[in-house]
């Protein structure tokens, strides 16, 4: 069965803190890997991957893939209490590219 | 319009009504999903379109739901006869390529109809 499982579950931090979230998968007919950001409403789109140890970066965001392992890693720097959300890692499955989902991280940064 | 719209955002009903959920995804996207999010947990695949045509159904739960797309753009997600383990967040979402591989399969989500089955 295919399964995608995100570490920690939640996770407080303080401003300015480090932190790295981690999914690892076991999806068969895997197409890519793909993080999302929720907060009360819509997931937004943070990052695909399709390529092992190519890293992504969009400010103090980034992302690595490693297809040999099955994980990937999301890291956030100098944290801000705006990036307090759910993080959702998704693998896209099969001809029709559904994703499947991970339970999500919960991330709290305070002040 | 700019993103993914979805109506209503909240619906509540009586166990045993219909409901009907619908979804407007970006212009020009080919494919549309819906996923059921259940409190505290990631979302769940429903079914995917690729314009009109249902190519998978395989995650909706029972044969009380039921989707469609005729027009290829608007999609609606119906619920006949609900019952509380129904309650959740449904969200839809489209993306402009046929697959999840490349960046044309990304896909973007709209804000979800929180349902509510009392």
């Amino acid at each position: 069965e295919d399964k995608v499982v995100q570490s920690p579950l939640s996770l407080v931090v303080h401003e300015g803190d480090t932190v790295t979230l981690n999914c690892s998968y076991e999806v068969t007919n895997f197409r890519s890997l793909l993080w999302y950001k929720q907060e009360k409403k819509a997931p937004t789109f943070l990052f695909m991957l399709t390529s092992s140890g190519i890293e992504k970066k969009s400010g103090r965001l980034s992302s690595i893939l490693d297809k040999k392992e099955l994980f990937s890693i999301l890291n956030i720097t100098a944290t801000q209490t705006g990036d307090s959300a759910v993080y959702l890692c998704a693998v896209g499955s099969g001809n029709t590219g559904k994703l499947i989902f991970g339970q999500g991280t919960t991330l709290q940064v305070k002040p | 319009g700019a993103g993914v719209s979805q109506s209503p955002r909240y619906k509540v009903a009586k166990r045993g009504q219909d409901v009907a959920l619908r979804c407007d995804p970006i212009s020009g996207h080919v494919s549309l999903f819906w996923y059921q999010q259940a409190l505290g947990q990631g979302p769940e695949f429903l079914t995917y379109f690729q314009n009109e045509a249902q190519l998978d159904k395989s995650g909706l739960p029972s044969d009380r739901f039921f989707a469609e797309r005729p027009e290829g753009s608007v999609s609606t997600l119906k619920i006949q006869r609900t019952q509380q383990e129904d309650s959740a967040v449904y969200l839809c979402a489209s993306s402009f390529g046929q697959t999840s591989g490349g960046r044309s399969g990304t896909q973007y989500f709209g804000p979800g109809t929180r349902l509510l089955v009392l």
